[in-house]
């Protein structure tokens, strides 16, 4: 079957950094995305991975590494309005996207 | 502001009685999805359309039906509604099959009694 992993919940404090993981076994790999949802919102997009490596944007980075089937999520500089859950998807061989159930991460001052 | 418009946001619905989501989109993506969100579960798909004039069943789709008469618009429907059907319903769409950066609608939540 097809599985994606990641923590259930995370605390951090405001200003630190903090990393998001997620592994996945999905069959077929057509990229990896990274989804913000915060509290009775809609998920919205942060970042997509498709090759091996680091892509940074802003304080949001992402990183893949299919061979590993894991990708992490780093936040730096954390703010406040951080605080969200943080939701890990891969798009599967069908190119339907495999969501994991989701990080929730705390942000205390 | 374009984007996706769902409605009604929020709905009690009497267990065996039917309802209809709207969900409509003014960014003439081709593909379009409805997924269902519960407490512990990642958003699982119930049906999709990749374009116009085609649907397809995702991972959950007993229980509701979907049509795309056209582009804009992607309505589901639960004939006959049961408490296992409480959740947040949301729709999203992509410019076409396979493209990142789905667009999320905000949200029906449902609650079946």
């Amino acid at each position: 079957g097809q599985n994606i992993d990641q923590p259930t919940e995370m605390t951090a404090t405001e200003g630190a950094i903090v990393q998001i993981n997620c592994t996945y076994q999905t069959s077929g790999f057509n990229g990896l995305f990274w989804y913000q949802q915060h509290a009775g919102e809609a998920p919205t997009f942060l970042s997509y991975n498709v090759l091996d490596g680091l892509e940074e944007k802003g304080r949001f980075s992402s990183f893949l590494s299919r061979s590993k089937g894991y990708s992490y999520l780093l936040l730096k500089e954390l703010q406040m309005k951080d605080s969200a859950s943080y939701l890990c998807a891969v798009m599967d061989s069908n190119y339907q996207l495999i969501w994991g159930a989701g990080t929730k991460l705390i942000i205390k001052p | 502001t374009a984007g996706i418009t769902q409605a009604p946001t929020s709905q009690i619905l009497a267990a065996g009685r039917s309802m209809t989501l709207r969900c409509t989109q003014d960014m003439r993506h081709n593909a379009m999805y409805w997924y269902r969100q519960d407490l512990g579960l990642g958003l699982r798909l119930i049906h999709y359309s990749n374009t116009a004039g085609t649907t397809g069943k995702g991972e959950v789709p007993d229980g509701y039906s979907v049509s795309r008469a056209n582009t804009d618009d992607f309505p589901l429907t639960l004939a006959s509604a049961v408490p296992s059907q409480t959740s947040v319903y949301f729709c999203a769409s992509s410019v076409q099959t396979g493209s990142y950066g789905y667009t999320f609608g905000s949200g029906t939540r449902l609650t079946v009694v």
